[in-house]
């Protein structure tokens, strides 16, 4: 089965970092492109970020390009995104999600950015 | 980027009938490989994540009712649920994977009438 699990999202001050994580399972996790994808409470989808397989190749929204980084490890079947210099703007549920489209997504985890 | 416009943002209707939701891309999203449209729907229900129903404009997932079905070309898209069910009480989104910087529609919210 399919699984991926979203973890390390959590309450920050604007200006902090934070580092998300998602640890997959069920499916060889290096065959296949990744996404972010994040959520306002109540609000629709926005894509964030993805990574190709073997990170030669990834891309960022503009509203978080040169602030966060995707980036993954094949062999713990991991994906990352680490977060810099957030606002308030960026506070959401943070999903990751494979392939392109989206065919299997996490629980999603909630980022807060607020003083 | 390209902008997707969803139609209605909410709509109501009575179980057993028909739903029928719109979506515009502002370019065309047309698969030059295949000859077919990069469009995806999703369903998402409350407390959630989205779930893929459909791919290139009308391929149903697996295990997603045939009640669901997609169409459109050009930069027209539609998702008709043919006779609707309790279950299928969310919000549908439309989302282009034309280029890799996906973007997806606002939203249209399902409801019982």
């Amino acid at each position: 089965e399919v699984q991926l699990v979203e973890s390390g999202g959590g309450l920050v001050q604007p200006g902090g970092s934070l580092r998300l994580s998602c640890a997959a399972s069920g499916f060889t996790f290096s065959n296949h492109w990744m996404h972010w994808v994040r959520q306002t409470p109540g609000k629709g989808l926005v894509w964030v970020s993805f990574i190709k397989t073997d990170e030669t190749s990834t891309d960022y929204a503009d509203s978080v390009k040169g602030r966060f980084t995707i980036s993954r490890d094949n062999a713990k079947n991991t994906l990352f995104l680490q977060m810099n210099s957030l606002s308030a703007d960026d506070t959401a549920v943070y999903y990751c999600a494979r392939n392109t489209p989206n065919d299997y997504w996490g629980q999603g985890v909630l980022v807060t950015v607020s003083s | 980027d390209i902008v997707m416009t969803q139609s209605p943002d909410s709509l109501a209707v009575s179980l057993g009938e028909r739903a029928t939701i719109n979506c515009k891309s502002s370019q065309s999203i047309l698969y030059s490989s295949n000859n077919k449209n990069c469009l995806a729907w999703y369903q998402q229900k409350p407390g959630q994540p989205p779930k893929l129903l459909i791919s290139w404009t009308s391929t149903r997932e697996s295990g997603v009712p045939d009640r669901f079905s997609g169409s459109g070309s050009g930069t027209d898209f539609t998702l008709t649920i043919s006779s609707l069910q309790a279950e299928d009480v969310a919000v549908y989104y439309c989302q282009q994977y034309y280029s890799h910087i996906l973007t997806f529609g606002g939203g249209t919210k399902v409801e019982i009438k």
